[in-house]
């Protein structure tokens, strides 16, 4: 059974901190790792993706990847109460299967 | 570019009906996958469809149902529904023709059952 894990949370950041969000994974073939946000009420939007070990930055954020203890992290520089929501972790596996991790509530405090 | 496009957006349905949804994706993306997400829960993967074939598929029982048109327009039905189906019906667009291709969400059908 192909899984993904994370830590549920709730996550409680003070404002202007930074978030630091983990994923693990059990396929040691996964090849690309996906971060989404997730507002409650709302549909998942991407935030970033990654293919290759170390870290990759957009802005204010950052995933790091290391697939040789299978894990891959989103940090969140500065962190603003509009970046409360749930963030979700995904892993490509074999045939093209997305797998999801069932997320951690990030909770921005002014 | 248009994004993927979920109708109806909200649904009411009573007990042992049935439900069909439908999920337009982003253009030239032939991969659409259906998922439930009840609150919350994360995503609870029901099935991908491929170029109209169902390519991977969850383990929800067999009162869920799904198929994909010509023009990568998917459906999804749910036969004799029950309480608990009432949830958050997602689908997700992809190119879907390699490993590093990211999901788009279409913006959800919210089904109610009574």
């Amino acid at each position: 059974q192909k899984e993904v894990e994370q830590n549920s949370g709730p996550l409680s950041v003070p404002e202007g901190a930074i978030a630091s969000l983990n994923c693990t994974y059990s396929d040691r073939g996964s090849q690309s790792f996906f971060w989404y946000r997730q507002y409650s009420g709302k549909s998942p939007e991407l935030i970033m993706f990654i293919y290759s070990n170390g870290d990759k930055e957009d802005g204010r954020f950052t995933a790091q990847l290391n697939k040789a203890s299978q894990y891959v992290s989103l940090l969140i520089r500065d962190s603003q109460p509009s970046d409360s929501a749930t963030y979700l972790c995904a892993v490509n596996v074999g045939n093209y299967q997305l797998i999801w991790g069932a997320g951690t509530k990030l909770i921005i405090k002014p | 570019k248009a994004g993927v496009t979920q109708t109806p957006r909200y649904l009411i349905k009573t007990r042992g009906q049935q439900v069909t949804l439908s999920c337009s994706p982003i253009s030239g993306h032939r991969s659409v996958s259906w998922y439930q997400q009840t609150p919350g829960q994360g995503l609870q993967f029901l099935f991908e469809y491929f170029s109209e074939t169902q390519r991977n598929k969850g383990n929800f029982p067999g009162r869920f149902s799904g198929r994909q048109f010509s023009n990568s327009r998917s459906e999804m039905n749910v036969s004799t529904l029950e309480l608990g189906d009432s949830a958050l019906y997602l689908c997700a667009s992809r190119d879907g023709r390699g490993l590093n291709t990211e999901a788009f969400f279409g913006q959800g059908t919210r089904l109610t059952v009574v």
